[in-house]
């Protein structure tokens, strides 16, 4: 456990439904991160929440809707998805230059 | 042209050897992170450099800023070594990581 947890660890979900994906730390960091992995490329950066105020939305489509309640909670509602969304979406946390990540969701469009 | 280039893209190596792994950056930065990725997707963060060296067990991880270049070392690699390695800058401006590509490691018994 890295003291970013992440759930559920596995998603399948079809493309009318309607999901969320969650992301908790406790270790006091005041940045948190959402990030999209699919096979084969870099990490790509989503969504950036700095004391709970989103900093940064990387042209991410619409059917991804972050919301962060709190400093220690990020949550990343999926709808209407598509295949090609298919990926592992890791969250990450920091404070200053120090960075911890979650295990990450693999998520499968069906 | 990337701004972090990893190098190589893919090593196959057997156990016992000798592993680097290089990173090269183009942007000002703060610190440079090295993280694993193993099979299954979880990220750990490995080390976290502003200068110079740093040493975990059979890691080591150097960093030259002048040069904006660092390694990862794995002394006597072993199979459970295997996953990708991952180099990431953070940039100085506003403390964002930018990522490599990664480099993906297996050791062979």
């Amino acid at each position: 456990e890295t003291g970013v947890t992440q759930t559920p660890r596995h998603l399948v979900m079809g493309m009318t439904n309607k999901k969320s994906l969650k992301c908790e730390q406790h270790l006091g960091h005041n940045a948190m991160y959402w990030y999209k992995q699919s096979a084969k490329k870099p990490l790509e950066l989503m969504f950036v929440y700095n004391f709970k105020e989103q900093t940064e939305n990387n042209s991410v489509p619409s059917r991804f809707s972050p919301e962060c309640p709190n400093s220690s909670h990020l949550f990343l509602h999926l709808h209407t998805l598509q295949p090609e969304d298919s990926a592992l979406y890791l969250c990450a946390s920091s404070q200053d230059k120090g960075y911890t990540f979650g295990s990450g969701t693999r998520l499968t469009v069906v | 042209k990337n701004e972090v280039e990893q190098s190589p893209q893919n090593l196959t190596a057997q156990e016992g050897e000798f592993i680097t792994i290089n990173c090269s950056y183009s942007v000002g930065i703060s610190a440079l992170h090295w993280l694993q990725q193993h099979p299954g997707g979880g990220i750990v963060s490995l080390f976290m450099l502003s200068s110079g060296k740093k040493k975990h067990g059979r890691l080591i991880a150097t960093i030259n800023i002048q040069e904006k270049h660092s390694s990862l070392h794995i002394t006597a690699s072993h199979p459970r070594d295997s996953a990708v390695y991952i180099c990431a800058v953070l940039m100085d401006s506003n403390y964002q990581l930018i990522w490599g590509a990664g480099t993906k490691l297996i050791i062979k018994p």
